[in-house]
């Protein structure tokens, strides 16, 4: 899988947007872009996902680049319970059947 | 979204003695499940691969002998830590797949176990 790219920490004001950016510059065009977030001594829960057309649900918004190298996920209306770690995955088929091989993320503060 | 089910949610064991935790997908079937750790501050690993009615594939450095993975049905897979030691305190977490396991389908986790191994 494609490894993916990004920052360690952000903050966010509650009620602004949160845009998380995240690099994957060696996609390829069969893997898709997927992000989870791990709120503290949870499972990760699902958020969205896309192969290279925007893609908005209840809970967010994904932006991919034409190219594909980048993307970033952008939560609309922060609230303190938006507080997570982010994970940005690429992912395709592999040994391991269709796993998520989980990097660093994205450890997003909320703040009042 | 699907409900995956893990129990127990924490554990504590002394050192030695073995631990199983289970996972259920509770409105859908599985034949593929995944067996994720993670330790204090960093990221999720994956361990091993569980298929219904086979034997299950172990990433490189996982015991297959130590982390006993069972996936006798397609809503259960277990896992059993033997033998556990202080080392293998840990977030143990469960992840599974609807069947037709696709490249855009997504996973679904349980809510993790916390092992502590005294």
């Amino acid at each position: 899988d494609a490894k993916t790219t990004q920052p360690p920490s952000m903050d966010c004001a509650e009620g602004r947007a949160a845009n998380l950016p995240c690099n994957h510059s060696t996609i390829s065009g069969n893997e898709y872009v997927y992000w989870y977030r791990q709120i503290h001594s949870q499972g990760p829960q699902y958020i969205i996902h896309g192969l290279k057309n925007n893609e908005t649900n209840e809970m967010a918004s994904l932006i991919i680049t034409e190219d594909r190298k980048s993307s970033t996920l952008i939560l609309p209306h922060a609230t303190l319970r938006d507080t997570a770690v982010y994970y940005c995955i690429v992912r395709a088929g592999s040994n391991s059947g269709y796993a998520l091989n989980f990097g660093k993320g994205t450890s997003l503060l909320v703040t009042p | 979204g699907a409900v995956v089910s893990q129990h127990p949610s924490r554990v504590i064991c002394k050192s030695g003695t073995s631990v199983k935790i289970e996972c259920r997908s509770l409105d859908f079937q599985a034949t593929t499940m995944f067996w994720y750790r993670q330790f204090p501050k960093q990221s999720l690993m994956l361990m091993a691969t569980s298929n219904e009615g086979s034997k299950a594939t172990y990433e490189q450095g996982v015991e297959k002998d130590k982390f006993l993975i069972n996936h006798a049905s397609l809503t259960l897979s277990t896992l059993t830590v033997t033998s556990a030691h202080p080392e293998d305190s840990s977030f143990y977490i469960c992840s599974a797949s609807p069947p037709r396991q696709e490249v855009n389908e997504k996973l679904f986790f349980g809510s993790g176990t916390q092992l502590s191994v005294l």
